[in-house]
């Protein structure tokens, strides 16, 4: 029952590298989503796909891109780290866009020094 | 644009005891309410969903239940037990043409032996 599985689990970086985030389901979902958690802030939508191939923009898109090739995988790309990166990212999906829940994977805590 | 609240932001209780968690929001007009279950380190489980034309769900001892007219919903847990320790958030789907969930910031209860 592997769900939802985020790779990596953490990662430092340095400001302005890049690293790209990966996201793999096996529920055979249509619906991924990128989250990120900061304290006091709850959780924000960063970007999401609604099928293999395509990608919206959420709450919080600036200074992250994503792709959606395979409908199993959604990447969270980021260019050129940032200090205000510095986050616990959760990727998530769900069956369809409304009456079902999202299902989480356990996140990726991201410092960027 | 939609707001959740949670309230209290932490709360201990002996174990044994039945307990009611708190969640408001600003726009009745929600499409769905999900409460969420987060451990430390780790994603979120989804507990329980409730439409909007529904006033309430049950799963084991957990109650949810959902006025859209005062805007509130609130998380019954029955006879609480030290492995319901954990954070709950709350999310609000508001709209038809929405993917985005407005998260709560949680409340982080303790059930202490």
């Amino acid at each position: 029952n592997a769900g939802v599985t985020q790779t990596p689990k953490f990662r430092v970086l340095k400001t302005g590298q890049s690293m790209t985030l990966l996201c793999a389901q096996d529920m055979n979902h249509e619906y991924m989503y990128w989250y990120r958690q900061d304290p006091g802030m709850g959780l924000r939508l960063i970007h999401y796909s609604v099928g293999e191939g395509t990608t919206a923009k959420g709450e919080v898109p600036d200074g992250y891109n994503v792709s959606r090739l395979k409908k199993q995988n959604f990447l969270l790309g980021l260019e050129s780290a940032a200090p205000s990166q510095t986050s616990v990212y959760f990727c998530a999906s769900s069956r369809d866009k409304y009456n079902q829940p999202q299902h989480f994977g356990d996140g990726t805590r991201l410092s960027i020094l | 644009k939609q707001e959740v609240t949670q309230i209290p932001a932490a709360l201990s209780v002996p174990e044994g005891e039945n307990l009611v968690l708190n969640c408001s929001f600003t726009d009745s007009a929600i499409y769905n309410l999900q409460w969420f279950r987060q451990d430390p380190g780790k994603g979120l489980t989804s507990l329980l969903l409730i439409q909007s034309s529904q006033r309430e769900q049950t799963s084991g001892r957990l109650n949810a239940s959902l006025d859209k007219s005062s805007g509130r919903s609130t998380l019954y847990i029955a006879a609480s037990q030290p492995g319901d320790s954990a954070t709950y958030l709350c999310a609000a789907r508001s709209g038809a043409g929405s993917y985005q969930l407005t998260f709560g910031k949680g409340t982080k209860l303790s059930v202490i032996p």
